[in-house]
């Protein structure tokens, strides 16, 4: 079936560091492509999405190109930040579904 | 708007127990999701409701457990006389219709713990 595979963590940076959290996927068909982040105590939120293949997702300074040939959608950041400390979550939805299929999590600790 | 409201938050429970999780969605929003989080897991889908409705059931298992989105009031996700591996975070996210293209908003979270 479906499945997503990303990164296991902690991943730990320093301030301003270059980020990127790997995730690839296995899909039949035309999966839509997800990044969530959660944020300590709070609920999961929205960061990317692409809907078709050589798409980029981007949202704050956070962007990821979904690549069907090597079936992957790697989170990438140029320079992070302390706030950007959080759980990131890669996702995908099957053709026409509402279902998420979730990755793991990583978790990102950014030093100052 | 305050976004979709999950509670409790934390909820411990002896085994044999019964666990009522709650989720109001955002307002106008008629679809709710239930997703489990076992630890170290990503999350899994467990029940697609709309209000009255259960479209799909099939991420959840088939004893002591039951969800309910009635005409008034949140939704609930029921587990009778919980064990040790009901322990899991327990998600709910609202949206406006059906299909990843709307968009969810996600609640914070139920932790269920299991004593």
């Amino acid at each position: 079936g479906d499945s997503v595979t990303q990164m296991e963590g902690p991943v730990t940076l320093s301030e301003e560091a270059f980020l990127t959290i790997n995730c690839t996927y296995t899909a039949t068909g035309y999966p839509s492509l997800f990044w969530y982040v959660q944020y300590p105590g709070e609920g999961l939120q929205l960061l990317l999405k692409a809907t078709k293949a050589d798409d980029k997702g981007s949202n704050k300074g956070f962007e990821a190109t979904y690549r069907k040939e090597t079936t992957s959608f790697h989170l990438e950041k140029g320079s992070v930040q302390v706030s950007d400390s959080a759980v990131y979550f890669c996702a995908l939805s099957p053709d026409s579904n509402y279902q998420l299929i979730w990755g793991a999590g990583t978790k990102l600790i950014i030093k100052p | 708007n305050a976004g979709v409201m999950q509670n409790p938050r934390h909820l411990v429970r002896r085994r044999g127990q019964e666990a009522r999780l709650r989720c109001s969605p955002m307002k106008g929003h008629s679809h709710v999701y239930w997703y489990r989080q076992l630890p170290e897991e990503g999350l899994k889908f467990m029940v697609y409701l709309q209000k009255e409705n259960i479209i799909d059931e099939s991420g959840m298992p088939k004893e002591r457990f039951s969800a309910e989105f009635p005409k008034e009031g949140p939704s609930i996700l029921r587990i009778q006389q919980v064990v040790r591996g009901d322990s899991a975070a327990y998600f709910c996210a609202s949206s406006p219709g059906t299909g990843t293209e709307y968009g969810y908003t996600f609640g914070s979270g139920t932790r269920l713990t299991v004593v």
